[in-house]
């Protein structure tokens, strides 16, 4: 079984342009995270689908963060205009089952720099 | 919300000894806490989970142990190999909700 993708693995770009993260998460899991850690911090949740429905959007940052899953299979994550502060790794995890029993799988994230 | 806190942040062991990471939550509706080990270049891998409803639970050399009065929990990693070394995260989830809240990470080192 493939595990979670992620597209690019890294990405260098200047303050106030745009980019678009991509995540393809493990075949038939429903349920889709991103996440974030900057430098030395905690890993921080951004938001959850359930297929192409957002379940949670409670930890997006700002109006400059847009995240979509079309046809509830891959998703991606676009910021415009970047910011400095907006430098880190963005996970994205997938799981099959909603709820108290939720193992999430992880990809190997998108570092995103910043200059 | 949930905080969760990790400690220590680095850790150093000789190999063959064990290796005790620390972490604490607030919020006493947390019911599940899974560690994921995260080596370089790659995501985080889930390597043990613990459930509210157990106090420990062991896989080889690893194990995890909760107290859920004093809202701790603990992974204990014994005969420590060089392959070990990585960055651990700990985190927790209620039944409440779908999102983990992860500690800030802690980089084992395990010297040959």
């Amino acid at each position: 079984e493939a595990g979670v993708t992620q597209f690019p693995s890294h990405s260098v770009i200047e303050k106030g342009q745009t980019v678009t993260l991509r995540c393809d998460p493990i075949s038939g899991h429903d349920n889709l995270y991103w996440y974030r850690r900057v430098m030395g911090k905690e890993i921080k949740f951004l938001l959850h689908f359930v297929k192409e429905s957002k379940q949670d959007e409670s930890g997006m940052p700002n109006n400059r963060f847009l995240a979509e899953r079309t046809g509830g299979t891959y998703s991606t994550l676009k910021v415009q205009p970047a910011e400095l502060e907006d430098s880190g790794v963005y996970f994205c995890a997938s799981s099959r089952i909603q709820g108290a029993l939720d193992t999430q799988y992880f990809g190997p994230g998108t570092r995103l720099t910043v200059l | 919300g949930e905080n969760v806190e990790q400690h220590p942040s680095t850790l150093s062991v000789q190999e063959g000894d064990s290796a005790v990471i620390k972490c604490t939550y607030s919020d006493s509706a947390s019911n599940y806490f899974p560690w994921y080990k995260q080596e370089l270049g790659k995501g985080p891998q889930l390597i043990i989970d613990i459930r509210s409803n157990v106090g420990e639970k062991k896989d080889q050399r690893i194990a995890v142990t909760l107290n859920k009065t004093a809202k701790h929990f603990s992974l204990h990693i014994t005969e420590t190999q060089p392959e070990d070394s990585a960055v651990y995260f700990c985190a927790a989830k209620s039944n409440t909700g779908n999102q983990f809240y992860f500690g800030t990470g802690t980089s084992l080192t395990v010297i040959p």
